[in-house]
């Protein structure tokens, strides 16, 4: 049972636009800034959005992050099939002295 | 550009050790925190420790805590993974990732990952 919450799996089309939940508690995303990232089937995984909604150089602005309160967000537009990956949240705890990852959300474009 | 290489994964048996190391490439490695994270087969992200860039630091989750020992040796820009005790759970593909502090607020970029499989 991970400590942050993420759907197991979401699906789009082509094209389309989709989000990704990641559900904590005060002691971590209501607190502490919030990544995402990219797991392509595979490999190794790869930071998409750091400080909640920030972009590393080198990742599209179809990629998008958001914050409120003990939730936070992630957005991805025009979805290609090469978005097809595993994506995970992760923030630091608190109270537990420790990082944690969300369960992850398969994404599949239909 | 920046790298890191893990190494030392392979098969052991329960209760056995291994070490892990990670060395890192392309940026001034005692000034930035490390920590390893693993992934189970077929399963989700874990954070497993990290370290300051003094190595004075360390974190460790609660799954490892007195089995695991993170180090460095910043004279060979070279990260470390000392397991002990080691368990069937504790199989899972590690991976090592440079973050800006020891309390990180991301991981980036990450290694390639070693596997390590513990079964008899």
């Amino acid at each position: 049972q991970s400590v942050l919450t993420q759907p197991p799996s979401v699906s789009a089309a082509p094209g389309q636009k989709v989000t990704f939940s990641c559900s904590g508690s005060i002691s971590n995303i209501g607190n502490n800034y919030v990544s995402w990232y990219q797991q392509l089937p595979g490999t190794a995984p790869k930071l998409l959005i750091y400080d909640n909604n920030q972009r590393p150089s080198g990742i599209p602005d179809r990629f998008s992050g958001s914050k409120s309160g003990t939730s936070a967000t992630l957005g991805i537009t025009g979805l290609r099939t090469g978005d097809e990956a595993d994506y995970y949240c992760g923030s630091w705890d608190s109270s537990l002295s420790a990082w944690v990852f969300g369960g992850g959300t398969k994404l599949t474009v239909l | 550009e920046v790298q890191l290489v893990e190494s030392g994964g392979g098969l052991v048996q329960p209760g056995g050790s291994l070490r892990l190391s990670c060395a890192a490439s392309g940026f001034t490695f005692s000034s930035y925190a490390m920590n390893w994270a693993r992934q189970a087969p077929g399963k989700g992200l874990e954070w497993v420790s990290g370290i300051s860039g003094s190595g004075i630091t360390t974190y460790y989750a609660d799954s490892v805590k007195g089995r695991f020992t993170i180090s460095r040796d910043n004279s060979k820009s070279t990260l470390y993974l000392q397991m002990n005790s080691l368990r069937a759970e504790d199989t899972a593909v590690y991976y090592c990732a440079k973050s800006t502090t020891v309390v990180p607020d991301w991981f980036d970029p990450w290694g390639q990952g070693t596997l390590v499989t513990v079964s008899s």
